[in-house]
């Protein structure tokens, strides 16, 4: 049982250079989530998904953009990486059904760029 | 501007002793309170979670009161162990988006 699984688990970039972090869930989740960890700031929420084919900006969205094509899948790209895109990137998902609503974690890309 | 105010943001506790971590929230609207752990170099998971309808919920070690009119809520944990040291975050919901506290890092002295 996979859970939630991302891609890659570490990664260095170069100032100006993209990537696309990948996260899949078999869960059959509707809501998917992208945050993002710093010391002392807590997990904040980029992007997320209501469902397949949906994206909403969360509190830090500058700089990222997202995809959600199959309802599994949930993709976030960095189009021209930024030091301060330095982090730890957390993707989520979690079920609309009954009244638990659990977010369940992957275990993180580490990012650095320099 | 930060949804859910979490203190302390570090925590040092005997063995045996009781930890709490308290956060603190605006929004009336949050209807879900959830308090994950996070071993390092893991991704957080649900410890225990309350709704607001209930001012404490119990499980095991680990007790949330829930303070609706103070918009407060904290975390106890009992009979403290080395095996608690880890990051704790707490969280308030709407419509399953989750704002997370900054943070409290444990760590329980043998």
């Amino acid at each position: 049982n996979a859970g939630v699984t991302q891609t890659p688990k570490f990664r260095v970039l170069k100032t100006g250079q993209s990537m696309t972090l990948l996260c899949a869930q078999d869960m059959n989740h509707e809501y998917m989530y992208w945050y993002r960890q710093d010391p002392g700031m807590g997990l904040r929420l980029i992007h997320y998904s209501v469902g397949e084919g949906t994206t909403a900006k969360g509190e830090v969205p500058d700089g990222y953009n997202v995809s959600r094509l199959k309802k599994q899948n949930f993709l976030l790209g960095l189009e021209s990486a930024a030091p301060s895109q330095t982090s730890v990137y957390f993707c989520a998902s979690s079920s609309t059904e009954g009244m638990n609503t659990e977010a369940f974690f992957g275990q993180g890309t580490r990012l650095t760029v320099v | 501007q930060q949804q859910v105010k979490q203190s302390p943001q570090s925590l040092i506790v005997q063995k045996g002793g009781i930890s709490i971590i308290n956060c603190a929230y605006e929004n009336t609207a949050f209807d879900y309170f959830p308090w994950y752990q996070q071993f390092p170099g893991k991704g957080p998971a649900l410890l225990i979670a309350i709704r607001p309808d209930v001012s404490e919920k119990k499980e095991g070690r680990f007790t949330i009161s829930f303070n609706k009119s103070a918009k407060q809520f904290s975390l106890h944990i009992m009979d403290s162990q080395p095996g608690d040291s880890a990051t704790y975050f707490c969280a308030a919901s709407n419509f399953n988006k989750f704002y997370f506290g900054s943070g409290t890092k444990l760590n329980v002295k043998p």
